[in-house]
C-alpha cells in the first residue's frame, strides 16, 4: 500500500462548484503536511500548508485528521484557471540533523469546465 | 533571486551514456532534493541532502549519484543510462529550521534515453 493515497480524478465540475479532495497517509509519525498544485508540464508549487486547526486562504480550505491519518482540499467557486493536478505532501521529519523524507501522493487531476 | 535553476531543460541519451543534470539555488537553502515523475506514479525522492558534504538516499536512488561539495549546487549523475531513467526530473530545495518544509522545485529536465 502506498504511503500517501490520492483518488486520481479526474473530477470534472462547472465553473463556480464547490469540490472537496482527501488525501490518506499511513505512517502516524508524520510531521508536516502541504497541498501542491502542479499544471500540465510544469513544477509543482506550494498552494498552501495543512494545520492541525485548519486553515483557509481565500477559497481554499485544508484541514488534517491526524485521528483517522487524511488531510483535505477543499475549493470553492471553482475557477477556470484552477483545472490543474493537486498533490497532497507529507513530511516524516528527524530530530537531528534537520533531515526529513517528504512523500508524495500521485496527485488529483482537477478539470473546471465552463 | 532566480529561486531553483536547472539544466538541461531537455536531453536525449543512449543507453549507456553517462550525464550529470545540474541543480542550483540562490536562497541558501540547506535542503536540497531530486526527485522523478513518471505518468501514473507521482513524484519518488530519488536522493537528498541536508547540507553541504551531506548526502542520503531516497525512494528511488539505483542508477543515480549525488554530491553536495556547496549548500548551492546539487547535481545528479547518471552513472550508465537506462530507457528506464526515461523521466521529468525536478530539483528542490528548502529551508530545514521551522515547521514549514516549504519546497521550492525547479522548472525540471525531461530526459528521454533511447
Amino acid at each position: 500500500r502506498k504511503e500517501v493515497e490520492q483518488d486520481p480524478g479526474p473530477f470534472n465540475v462547472p465553473e463556480g462548484a464547490t469540490v472537496a479532495f482527501n488525501c490518506t497517509y499511513s505512517n502516524s509519525a508524520s510531521q508536516s503536511f502541504f497541498w501542491y498544485r502542479q499544471d500540465c508540464r510544469k513544477e509543482p508549487k506550494l498552494l498552501m500548508s495543512v494545520y492541525s486547526s485548519g486553515n483557509e486562504d481565500g477559497r481554499f480550505t485544508a484541514q488534517l485528521n491526524r485521528a483517522s491519518q487524511y488531510i483535505s482540499l477543499l475549493i470553492r467557486d471553482s475557477k477556470l484557471s484552477d483545472s490543474a493536478t493537486y498533490l497532497c505532501v507529507v513530511n516524516v521529519g528527524f530530530s537531528s540533523g534537520g533531515s526529513y523524507i517528504p512523500t508524495f501522493g500521485r496527485g488529483t487531476s482537477l478539470i473546471v469546465h465552463p | 533571486n532566480a529561486g531553483v535553476t536547472q539544466t538541461p531543460k531537455f536531453q536525449v541519451l543512449k543507453t549507456g551514456q553517462s550525464m550529470t543534470l545540474q541543480c542550483a539555488q540562490d536562497m541558501n537553502h540547506e535542503y536540497m532534493s531530486w526527485y522523478r515523475q513518471d505518468p501514473g506514479m507521482g513524484l519518488r525522492l530519488i536522493h537528498y541532502s541536508v547540507g553541504a558534504g551531506i548526502t542520503d538516499q531516497g525512494e528511488v536512488p539505483n542508477g543515480y549519484n549525488v554530491s553536495r561539495s556547496t549548500t548551492e549546487d546539487f547535481p545528479l549523475r547518471l552513472l550508465s543510462a537506462a530507457p528506464s531513467q526515461t523521466s521529468v526530473y525536478f530539483c528542490a530545495s528548502s529551508l530545514t529550521s521551522g515547521f514549514s518544509y516549504e519546497q521550492y522545485f525547479g522548472p525540471g529536465t525531461r530526459l528521454t534515453v533511447t
